[in-house]
């Protein structure tokens, strides 16, 4: 069974320009959720999204966006790039979300740089 | 509102050491509680997990155990190897309602041979 897949792995752009990120969960899982890492802050939550409803959302900027799918595949977009969003961003899936066991799967990241 | 506390690194230990990382957490409630762990250059992945006080939640040599008393969810293991390198997150999450994990900042482990 496929694990979570994203793309691009790394990236690099530039202050004000915008990112798309995307993510493939395991196959019939129904929830992606996303996380921004940085060395400082830790794991802090973005959004979740659950039947292409966004179901939870953490204490970011509206720059921060995101979107599901019908295929479960979601993306998350961040426009207006600046400095502090320089960071690895994780999606991790489940099959529901909240009511079951909590564990999620992660992806390997996708790594933003920006200059 | 919801928090996690982890001990901080970087932790060296030497092989066959014993480790201990230690987590405590503030929350209204009985959240789950959960040990992940990244490699380098990977994802995390789920370690162990406990659900309810008093639970212990054990893999690869690790344990933890839930302890409402001290609100704490300390990782252990007897004897750690090098490839127990890594960056370990203790998490919770509410066992009702469709709320995401909350996660620790993580404490980075490295041992030598």
């Amino acid at each position: 069974k496929a694990g979570v897949t994203q793309t691009p792995r790394y990236l690099i752009k530039t202050r004000g320009q915008q990112v798309t990120l995307s993510c493939s969960p395991i196959s019939g899982h129904r929830s992606v959720s996303w996380y921004q890492q940085t060395p400082g802050q830790g794991l802090q939550f973005l959004f979740e999204y659950f039947s292409e409803t966004q179901r939870n959302k953490g204490n970011f900027p509206g720059r921060f966006s995101g979107r599901q799918f019908s295929n479960s595949r979601s993306e998350m977009n961040v426009s207006t790039l600046e400095l502090g969003d320089s960071a690895l961003y994780l999606c991790a899936s489940t099959i529901f979300g909240g009511g079951d066991t909590g564990e999620l799967f992660f992806g390997e990241g996708s790594r933003l740089t920006v200059l | 509102g919801n928090s996690v506390t982890q001990m901080e690194g970087p932790v060296t230990l030497s092989e066959e050491a014993f480790l201990t990382i230690n987590c405590t957490y503030t929350a209204t409630g009985y959240p789950s509680l959960f040990w992940y762990v990244q490699y380098p250059g990977e994802g995390l992945q789920l370690l162990l997990k406990a659900t309810k006080a008093d639970d212990k939640g054990s893999n690869k040599g690790f344990e933890a155990t839930y302890r409402k008393e001290t609100t704490s969810f300390h990782l252990e293991k007897g004897s750690v190897q090098v490839s127990d390198s890594a960056v370990y997150f203790c998490a919770l999450r509410w066992n009702s309602g469709n709320t995401p994990l909350v996660f620790g900042k993580g404490t980075r482990l490295s041992v030598i041979a």
